[in-house]
């Protein structure tokens, strides 16, 4: 069955890079993903990499995979206020998704 | 991307009855989903709604509690039936359409909160 796991929050002060982490567990996923969800709302698609790939960068945002030890990383840099949320990685296999259970981003002044 | 609307956007109802939320795409798609956020948790995956098929349901999920409709691409219902308090959640619908250049996108509606008392 699959397993994602993520630490629960995150604190960072404004201005500096958030590195959130996520570990999943099916070998076979196909693409992985961040969600982002504000207070109130629903899932923001903030970005995805393809399983075959290693890094993709899109403006501040950067994702790393390492398939090898099945570990899924997201760096905001430069945080801002408007970045704190919960972030949700997720796996995908079959177009089923596995989400794991969201990581809280505060951002401080 | 695509657009996703949900009726309703939240709703509080009696335990015994009944809710059918409604997913609505600005596109035609292939495949849709419905999930659920209980309070404070993840998305848990109910079912997969495929035009022209029968809904597949995950592991824990029934169709006579959740019966979906599907009745074309860009449509779909959600009911909870003979709800309880541990029905309260959040319900999402999320669309993907395989087998295009953007088959990888999985988008998700605003969700609809349910409170049941």
């Amino acid at each position: 069955g699959e397993d994602v796991e993520q630490s629960l929050f995150l604190s960072v002060r404004e201005g500096d890079s958030s590195v959130i982490n996520c570990t999943y567990t099916d070998s076979s996923s196909t693409y992985l993903y961040w969600y982002k969800q504000e207070p109130g709302a629903g899932l923001q698609l903030l970005t995805y990499i393809f399983s075959n790939m290693d890094m993709k960068q899109d403006q501040r945002l950067t994702v790393l995979l390492n398939k090898k030890d099945k570990h899924l990383s997201l760096r905001i840099a430069d945080t801002q206020t408007g970045d704190s949320a919960i972030y949700f990685c997720a796996e995908r296999n079959d177009y089923k998704l596995s989400f794991g259970a969201g990581t809280t981003v505060t951002v401080r002044a | 991307s695509a657009v996703i609307s949900q009726k309703p956007s939240r709703d509080i109802c009696q335990r015994g009855t009944s809710l059918t939320i409604q997913c609505q795409v600005d596109s035609q798609v292939t495949m849709m989903f419905w999930y659920r956020q209980q309070p404070g948790q993840s998305l848990t995956l109910i079912a997969t709604a495929n035009q022209g098929s029968e809904a597949t349901y995950e592991s824990g999920f029934v169709i006579d509690k959740f019966p979906i409709s599907r009745p074309n691409l860009t449509f779909s219902t959600l009911t909870v039936s003979n709800m309880s308090p541990e029905d309260s959640s959040i319900y999402l619908c999320s669309v993907a359409r395989p087998g295009t250049e953007s088959s990888y996108e999985q988008y998700f509606g605003p969700g609809t909160r349910l409170t049941v008392t």
